[in-house]
């Protein structure tokens, strides 16, 4: 049962260009939504997050944005740069710190 | 300085002997927490503590046991290991409940594979 779904296994975009990962939940309780980096051999690493409350969030190049009533989520990546190639792991709260994640979008930005 | 760190990083052994991966924090964090990464890439809650007190405790064997010594640290001890248990496993932390918004800090992961 993945509540959390990032249905695109991998994205190419081009350096300067948006990147914009897409991620799908079902669970309606959740309250809180995340958004992960993850290199090679590390540990998935914080990148920004969202309440359920709000729409959008924006912190410098990285946006997400929230559509409740369509259970959909993004991230907005503007300029991508060839340093943003990673693995983005979507994630949400239901509560009690139980974190959900999606299987990753891996992000390649080519200069 | 790691903020979280575990050992060790590769781990290979044998199917039904017992290991256990060791995980510290140095954030002052008070809630810790185990994740599986399977082959299918997803990160899977296995465990959480919040001042070395059980929280969450997924559908998982019970030859997986965690035990938290001190709010700094979190083990996992796995009995019997089994072909199924290969996978890369992360340590996480995070203070309290409620501040997710600052996320959770990984550790690097430990990959295990069980021959």
């Amino acid at each position: 049962d993945q509540q959390v779904k990032q249905n695109s296994p991998s994205l190419s975009v081009q350096e300067g260009r948006i990147s914009i990962l897409n991620c799908d939940y079902t669970n309606s309780m959740f309250d809180y939504f995340l958004w992960y980096k993850k290199y090679p051999a590390e540990g998935p690493t914080f990148l920004i997050s969202i309440s359920s409350i709000k729409d959008k969030n924006e912190d410098g190049r990285f946006t997400v944005f929230l559509n409740k009533s369509a259970k959909h989520l993004s991230l907005h990546i503007v300029p991508s740069q060839p340093g943003d190639s990673a693995v983005y792991f979507c994630a949400a709260r239901a509560g009690n710190n139980d974190m959900r994640f999606g299987a990753g979008t891996r992000l390649t930005v080519k200069p | 300085d790691t903020a979280v760190s575990q050992t060790p990083k590769y781990l290979v052994t044998q199917m039904g002997n017992d290991k256990s991966i060791k995980c510290e924090q140095n954030l002052g964090h008070d809630t810790m927490y185990w994740y599986k990464q399977d082959s299918k890439k997803f990160l899977k809650i296995m465990f959480s503590y919040n001042n070395k007190e059980l929280i969450i405790n997924e559908t998982v064997p019970n030859r997986f046991s965690p035990k938290s010594p001190d709010k700094a640290h979190l083990n996992l001890h796995i009995n019997s290991l089994e072909l199924g248990d290969s996978a890369v496993y992360f340590c996480a932390s995070s203070q309290g409940f409620g501040e997710v918004n600052y996320g959770y800090t990984f550790g690097s992961g430990t990959r295990l594979t069980v021959v």
